[in-house]
């Protein structure tokens, strides 16, 4: 168990508006990460964080921004929401040689 | 073509049953590679990493074939808990991961 928790858990939003998911982490992992995970496609990444303030894009970024502004915390942020945004989020930390994954946000944009 | 490819069955067995995926990826610049193990509705959780000698965990067998670019999990003595989506994953020595789709294993009485 590495410590990891995703806030809120599940989630419904309207179109236009914006949305924070939020991961939090005891075990002071330097990197952090955040996919999503929709039917027919694997976990693709959409930000990570190498460190406090350090942050860089995955293959899936648009729509979205990251702040980790501590160790502990990194967010993910829907400028504005749209329906192609409704998905499973997951927050990973650790090493790539072993990712611990959070128990993951459901999110629907109606 | 997708970066890592895998059958998504599901492959329905008998406890006690040994069963095998396949997993293919199409960058031969791949450095690392695992196995996650996905419960449904659940989050994915490292089953083992693949080592090119190949690596055994119980019942579990891991064999990497760099030459025709596929790795392969093997579980033997199914048990009813084993039934879950295996997802194959890849890293090309980036700070990234690569996931598969999964491949979806269901073990039946």
């Amino acid at each position: 168990d590495a410590g990891i928790t995703q806030s809120p858990r599940h989630k419904v939003t309207e179109t236009g508006t914006p949305v924070t998911l939020r991961c939090h982490q005891t075990e002071n992992h330097r990197y952090m990460y955040w996919y999503r995970q929709d039917p027919g496609h694997g976990l693709r990444l959409i930000h990570y964080s190498y460190g406090v303030k350090d942050t860089d894009k995955g293959e899936v970024s648009d729509g979205y921004s990251v702040s980790r502004s501590k160790t502990e915390d990194f967010l993910l942020t829907l400028e504005s929401a749209t329906s192609s945004q409704t998905s499973v989020y997951f927050c990973a930390v650790g090493p790539l040689t072993e990712q611990y994954f959070g128990p993951g946000t459901r999110l629907t944009v109606t | 073509r997708k970066e890592v490819e895998q059958d998504p069955g599901p492959f329905n067995v008998p406890e006690g049953a040994t069963v095998a995926f396949n997993c293919t990826y199409s960058n031969s610049a791949s450095q690392s590679f695992f196995w996650y193990r996905q419960d449904c509705r659940k989050e994915p959780k490292l089953l083992m990493s693949v080592y090119s000698s190949g690596n055994e965990d119980g019942r579990f067998t891991a064999q990497l074939n760099r030459a025709s670019q596929y790795i392969s999990l093997l579980i033997r003595d199914s048990k009813l808990s084993d039934s879950a989506t295996y997802l194959c994953v890849v890293n090309y020595n980036t700070d990234k991961l690569i996931f598969g789709t999964g491949t979806r294993l269901q073990v039946f009485p």
